[in-house]
């Protein structure tokens, strides 16, 4: 099985501040890697698949990197709106997928 | 816009099989370039991945749920269900049904219905 860790489990950050979230993976997943934001008592949604790409309609202070077992999830600019949990997830090990234990973000 | 919601009981009893359903509205199940899942998220802790269905039928479950998990696909009524059987209070959750969108080589819960709390109780 893939195990999925990321860092930091909690944040708070003050608007307009860059966030960095670290996801590493237990072995090589290339760049098999999405990311999605879930807000209190809402469902997750989608914000970067393969890794780097940003899906549609998703702002540009968002972005991804990484591959091999190292990613990396940055918000260029927090707004009061991105507080939420963020979680990765593998799909390396298809038909299965794993998610990460995600990380909380707050404002400070 | 395509749409999903859960339906289903949100008490089952310990013992008991788990069933809900995902209605997909606004676009077809049937859809070659798409999967359907579940997963779900116990109270305050993370995403747990269930299981997937194509419309053909063909199904993949989580290993450590397998034993106990069925999902199926009603495509003349624009559905696919899942059962649970053999719950326990571990099985509270938020169980959440999901489009999963296949652009290879990625692959991505890009829909999400709004999510359906079931509780495990007595």
């Amino acid at each position: 099985d893939i195990q999925m860790t990321q860092s930091p489990s909690s944040l708070s950050a003050s608007v307009g501040d860059r966030v960095t979230i670290t996801c590493q993976a237990s072995q090589d997943i290339s760049n098999y890697l999405n990311w999605y934001q879930q807000k209190p008592g809402k469902a997750p949604k989608l914000l970067i698949y393969d890794a780097s790409n940003l899906e549609t309609g998703v702002p540009s202070r968002f972005s991804g990197s990484g591959s091999g077992t190292d990613f990396t999830f940055t918000i260029s600019s927090l707004q009061p709106e991105d507080i939420a949990t963020y979680y990765c997830q593998q799909y390396d090990n298809l038909p299965s997928f794993t998610f990460g234990p995600g990380t909380k973000v707050d404002i400070k | 816009q395509l749409q999903l919601q859960e339906s289903g009981p949100g008490l089952v009893k310990p013992s008991e099989t788990l069933s809900l359903t995902c209605t997909v509205s606004g676009g077809s199940i049937s859809s070659s370039s798409y999967y359907w899942g579940w997963i779900r998220q116990p109270p305050g802790k993370g995403l747990e991945w269930i299981g997937s269905i194509y419309y053909s039928g063909s199904t993949y479950y989580n290993p450590s749920l397998k034993s106990r998990v069925t999902i199926s696909v009603d495509t003349s009524k624009n559905q696919f269900s899942l059962k649970l059987s053999s719950v326990t209070a571990a099985d509270t959750a938020v169980y959440y049904c999901a489009r999963l969108v296949v652009m290879a080589p990625a692959h991505a819960f890009d829909i999400w219905g709004q999510g359906t709390m079931v509780t495990v109780s007595s």
